[in-house]
């Protein structure tokens, strides 16, 4: 079955260290989301991508950083983790641009940033 | 600023009543809007999504109506169930797709049994 994971699940960084979180989809699926969960905000978007190669900053996206060098993966890097971004990040992939199609999320990352 | 204010924060029902929760949105832009629902340990996953060309959707136990002058929609729950306990997000979009979906701060449900 096609699904989407997202590793590590569980993540405890210190301040300044460089972090990235993994997605890997197998829906072949063009469109990829980062989002973060923290209580009272719901879920915010940190970058997204509509294919190999594109990138695109949300509205929360200093301090992170995508890259797109297929259609399966978007790791999320944290430049210099700081408590700030202490949070969940699931990941989340939906079929194509130009219409509004089901995001399907992955199992989400608990990162603590100490 | 949040693009979909959602309400209320948590809410608890005892089995077979109808919770009901409700979001709005300033954007006239926007021209889906799912409902998402999230276990504990989980990702969202998708529910019931509407366009605001209908004023309720039905899918199950689960309806959304949408009121586009008001610019608001809700989510009712018939005859909840304990295994409906969940947290509850509201989002929207507009017609580039799901890439920006503007989600409210969810509630959290319990279902008493």
């Amino acid at each position: 079955d096609a699904e989407i994971t997202q590793s590590p699940r569980h993540k405890i960084t210190e301040t300044g260290r460089q972090v990235t979180l993994a997605c890997h989809q197998t829906w072949n699926h063009n469109n990829m989301f980062w989002y973060r969960q923290d209580l009272g905000h719901g879920l915010r978007l940190i970058h997204y991508s509509y294919g190999v190669q594109d990138t695109n900053k949300g509205e929360v996206s200093d301090g992170y950083s995508v890259s797109r060098s297929n259609t399966e993966d978007l790791p999320l890097t944290l430049e210099s983790a700081a408590s700030s971004q202490t949070s969940v990040y699931f990941c989340a992939s939906s079929e194509s641009r130009g219409r509004n199609t089901e995001a399907f999320f992955g199992q989400g990352t608990r990162l603590t940033v100490v | 600023q949040q693009q979909v204010k959602q309400s209320p924060q948590s809410l608890i029902v005892q089995k077979g009543g109808i919770p009901i929760i409700n979001c709005a949105y300033e954007n006239t832009a926007f021209d889906y809007f799912p409902w998402y629902q999230q276990f504990p340990g989980k990702g969202p996953a998708l529910l019931i999504a509407i366009r605001p060309d209908v004023s309720e959707k039905k899918e199950g136990r689960f309806t959304i109506s949408f009121n586009k002058s008001a610019k608001q929609f809700s989510l009712h729950i018939m005859d909840s169930q304990p295994g409906d306990s969940a947290t509850y997000f509201c989002a929207a979009s507009g017609q580039t797709g799901a890439n920006n979906l503007f989600f409210g701060t969810g509630t959290r449900l319990t279902v008493i049994p």
